[in-house]
């Protein structure tokens, strides 16, 4: 049981280029995230989806787009990379809710992207 | 909109001290929450959680935290910390029905041996 694992663990793109991250999960979670993490800012929602084909916007999205044609897998993609985009990124999932209460999100390694 | 704020950036402490991070949220209503802690180079790990009742939760590694619903306050204590603590802590909340999780901006612990 892998849990959530991202590919790739680094990444350095000059600016323009395009990108995209993987994120997969091995434990049938409904629910997946994608977000930042910039010094002094916390973890900031940038994209997520409850479901197969579902996807929604999260805090801040613009420059992002996402899909989830497959339960387990949450893709992120970067099409005209900026350097305000460089930052680490985490990807997360959990189950869906089950009689009312929130289950806990299990995040994955990260990635740590560099736009030059 | 919710909001986590927690006041402590960088927390420096020695070995064997009493720790205490302040968290406090936002939301008015019913309230989930929660701990995380990420070490250095790793992922983040959950530590703890509350959703409801008793309003002092036990989680990993000899950490707990006390929900005050009239402080809109859950902070994370350990009476004896460890070099190995050394970590960024984060707290997150998220209101009954909401799948996303609101996160503080964190607080990095440095324990001094």
């Amino acid at each position: 049981n892998a849990g959530v694992t991202q590919t790739p663990k680094f990444r350095v793109l000059k600016t323009g280029q395009s990108m995209t991250l993987l994120c997969a999960q091995d434990m049938n979670h409904e629910y997946m995230y994608w977000y930042r993490q910039d010094p002094g800012m916390g973890l900031r929602l940038i994209h997520y989806s409850v479901g197969e084909g579902t996807t929604a916007k999260g805090e801040v999205p613009d420059g992002y787009n996402v899909s989830r044609l497959k339960k387990q897998n949450f893709l992120l993609g970067l099409e005209s990379a900026a350097p305000s985009q460089t930052s680490v990124y985490f990807c997360a999932s959990s189950y869906s809710r089950r009689g009312g209460s929130y289950n806990e999100q299990f995040f994955g390694p990260g990635t740590r992207l560099t736009v030059l | 909109a919710q909001s986590v704020s927690q006041h402590n950036h960088h927390v420096i402490l020695s070995e064997a001290a009493s720790l205490e991070l302040g968290c406090n949220y936002s939301y008015g209503g019913t309230v989930n929450l929660f701990w995380y802690v990420q070490y250095p180079g790793q992922h983040l790990q959950l530590l703890l959680k509350y959703f409801s009742g008793d309003p002092l939760v036990k989680g990993i590694k000899g950490f707990e935290a006390e929900f005050i619903k009239s402080k809109f306050s859950f902070n994370l204590r350990k009476p004896s910390v460890q070099w190995s603590d050394t970590a960024e802590y984060f707290c997150a909340s998220t209101n009954f029905g909401n799948e996303k999780l609101t996160f503080g901006t964190g607080t990095r612990l440095t324990i001094i041996p």
